[in-house]
């Protein structure tokens, strides 16, 4: 399973609240990423990170930042929840070869109600 | 970006039966995978396969890529098999664009 754990599994919080999901791996992946799943959607990528204190926006970021000081863990923050980002946010990472990017694997996912 | 589509949406088959599932994406790529996310909602990685033929038990998958699309087999289906199985592909970098699935039942 790649040793990836996400924290909280579910959460319920109010508008305007800040929320904060953890990813931590423990096989030390350069790639790590977070995704959104909305029924209709599939899954959509939401930031990445390439290394430490290194990331990127994926093509539903807005609203969302992420961190990543420690190789283990990887950081997404919703500064001020909408209703719009209830949804399920998976964690993932990519196991490389040869310094391409490979297969990817996820976490057990986040179940985020936003009232 | 590239655009994947999957077909069909819905299969809904009898135990022992199989099936097949397309993905067509609209440009070049250097990566595509193939994900299976159970019932319980987790997503398990079945193939990485930009390009050629892979089994691993029941299941295989081809790509080709010079005409954009992937197929993946499923042999002898099981109702363990049921989910949905998503196509990602990826044109570089380290972005993946997936797919909006195909939802499986197979029943007993």
């Amino acid at each position: 399973d790649a040793g990836i754990t996400q924290s909280p599994r579910h959460k319920v919080t109010e508008t305007g609240t800040p929320v904060t999901l953890r990813c931590h791996q423990t096989e030390n992946h350069r790639y790590m990423y977070w995704y959104r799943q909305d029924p209709g959607h599939g899954l959509r990528l939401i930031h990445y990170s390439y290394g430490v204190k290194d990331t990127d926006k994926g093509e539903v970021s807005d609203g969302y930042s992420v961190s990543r000081s420690k190789t283990e863990d990887f950081l997404l923050t919703l500064e001020s929840a909408t209703s719009s980002q209830t949804s399920v946010y998976f964690c993932a990472i990519s196991e490389t070869l040869a310094g391409l990017q490979e297969t990817q694997y996820f976490g057990p996912g986040t179940r985020l109600l936003v009232l | 970006g590239i655009q994947v589509e999957q077909s069909p949406p819905d299969l809904i088959l009898q135990e022992g039966a199989n099936s097949t599932l397309r993905c067509n994406f609209s440009d070049s790529v250097n990566n595509l995978q193939w994900f299976h996310q159970n019932p319980w909602g987790q997503l398990i990685n079945l193939f990485y396969i930009p390009s050629g033929t892979k089994q691993n038990g029941r299941l295989s998958a081809t790509t080709v890529a010079t005409e954009r699309y992937s197929l993946l087999y499923i042999s002898s289906s099981q109702t363990t098999d049921s989910g949905v199985y998503f196509c990602a592909v990826g044109g570089g970098g380290s972005r993946l664009t997936f797919g909006e699935g195909t939802q499986l039942t197979v029943n007993p």
